[in-house]
């Protein structure tokens, strides 16, 4: 398997321009989570999905931020407008939620620039 | 809620020495999973070790060791060994395992491991 794959591995956008973000999670996985790390307040999860519904997306920041996830295979997270402040590196994250969970597997994530 | 404290913001070692980093997290649940991760410059987030919370015995990965004290609340991971490799950001996590919880990871905050010659 291709493990978890994000793309673009990087972007670099104008203040007030729509981003979007994409992640393809493990094949087989049910669970779905998008991070942000930032040097001021570490990882948080911003949104998951279980069984590609949105089940937890208390960590949005603002109306600014959404996440949708139309099928098992694809997931984006989209930012409009962008602003300075959101330059961070967003992770993309899967595993399995069952009767065994499995551990979760990141993508190697977006570093997002807004300037 | 569920946190997490790492308290060693870095930590250095000699190159084939043995280091310690500490974890100490905070939950009233008894079912849960302990994870530690490794961030290297790449800013891959590759899974170290994990110890299911109902297992008494210390997780081991070659090089890599837990000490869970579960009363406590304490799960720190000890690096034998040292290799230049190993120097990276270090994150504790905690994972719910409850029927009906939310499987997401809640992240310390880290400890870089510098790893010298």
């Amino acid at each position: 398997d291709a493990g978890v794959i994000q793309s673009p591995r990087h972007e670099v956008t104008e203040m007030g321009q729509e981003v979007t973000l994409r992640c393809k999670p493990i094949s087989g996985h049910n669970s779905l989570f998008w991070y942000r790390q930032t040097m001021m307040r570490g990882l948080e999860l911003l949104i998951y999905f279980n069984n590609n519904v949105p089940i937890d997306d208390s960590g949005m920041p603002e109306d600014r931020f959404s996440a949708k996830m139309p099928n098992a295979s694809f997931s984006t997270l989209k930012i409009q407008p962008s602003e300075p402040r959101d330059s961070a590196v967003y992770f993309c994250a899967s595993s399995f939620k069952g009767g065994k969970n499995t551990e979760a597997f990141f993508g190697q994530g977006t570093r997002l620039t807004v300037v | 809620a569920q946190t997490v404290t790492q308290s060693q913001p870095e930590m250095s070692v000699q190159e084939a020495e043995t280091v310690t980093l500490s974890c100490t997290y905070d939950t009233s649940e008894s079912d849960y999973y302990l994870f530690w991760y490794k961030q290297p410059p790449s800013r891959q987030m590759i899974l170290v070790i994990r110890q299911e919370a109902y297992k008494q015995q210390n997780a081991t990965e070659n090089r890599f060791s837990v000490n869970f004290q579960k009363a406590a609340k304490s799960f720190s991971l000890k690096i034998s060994d040292s290799q230049l490799g190993d120097a990276a950001m270090y994150f504790c996590a905690y994972r719910s395992e409850g029927t009906g919880t939310a499987s997401k990871l809640t992240f310390g905050t880290g400890t870089r491991l510098q790893v010298t010659l």
